[in-house]
């Protein structure tokens, strides 16, 4: 595709539920991030792929979140048992890594709010 | 811990005027730094991206680098209304050719 998508553009969930974000990367881009911003604050780096592999899942929160990639593409994450704290942008970015480090491309981001 | 520190702003500039956004990094190892625009509600946007000491010029946009004194700025020339956004600096920390460590963002407002 053109550009990173991500979908639902808008979530919103109650407490306790389960929630799914999606990243589609550009097309090529074997490397896929999920980053977390929270209102008024920085990105904060969450998980890290290479092709479907996780070698560095070092900034996922707690237990309840975790993240998948397929055919080396699409990826989800999943945050079980949503709590209040959870809410905020939840933005994924590709790179075509080549050795050094690579420019990110972000998507437009998940607004997950959670009542 | 491994930081990236801006001045949260808001920065204020009439048009016309240079705004300089600055950006100071603990890990003296880095290696690769990044500036990203937001507006508010969108996603970051590549700005400039910057691996060796000195000045990088894009258009209106200058990004310095001082390794020694880790410090990276980014320089606006003839601000435009439409440079309003949070200006975010990424930094690639040794080690990691892939994980960015970003700042919290400077709020530039340009004036008409």
């Amino acid at each position: 595709g053109a550009g990173v998508s991500q979908s639902p553009s808008n979530k919103v969930t109650e407490k306790g539920k389960d929630v799914e974000l999606r990243c589609d990367p550009i097309s090529g881009h074997t490397a896929l991030y999920w980053y977390r911003q929270s209102l008024g604050q920085g990105l904060e780096f969450l998980i890290y792929f290479q092709g479907n592999s996780a070698p560095d899942k070092s900034g996922l929160p707690s237990d309840r979140f975790s993240a998948e990639r397929t055919g080396g593409s699409v990826s989800t994450l999943t945050i079980q048992r949503t709590q209040q704290e959870d809410s905020a942008v939840y933005l994924c970015a590709s790179s075509k890594p080549s050795g050094g480090a690579e420019t990110q491309y972000f998507g437009p981001g998940t607004r997950l709010l959670v009542l | 811990q491994k930081e990236v520190e801006q001045n949260s702003g808001p920065l204020s500039v009439p048009e016309g005027a240079i705004a300089s956004l600055n950006c100071t990094y603990s890990d003296r190892g880095s290696q690769s730094f990044f500036w990203y625009r937001q507006y508010s509600g969108k996603s970051p946007e590549l700005i400039m991206s910057i691996y060796s000491n000195g000045d990088k010029e894009d258009g209106r946009f200058t990004a310095q680098l001082n390794k020694a004194s880790q410090y990276v700025s980014l320089l606006i020339r003839d601000s435009q209304p439409s440079d309003s956004a949070t200006y975010l600096c990424a930094v690639n920390m040794q080690g990691s050719n892939y994980k960015l460590t970003f700042g919290k963002g400077t709020l530039l407002t340009v004036n008409p």
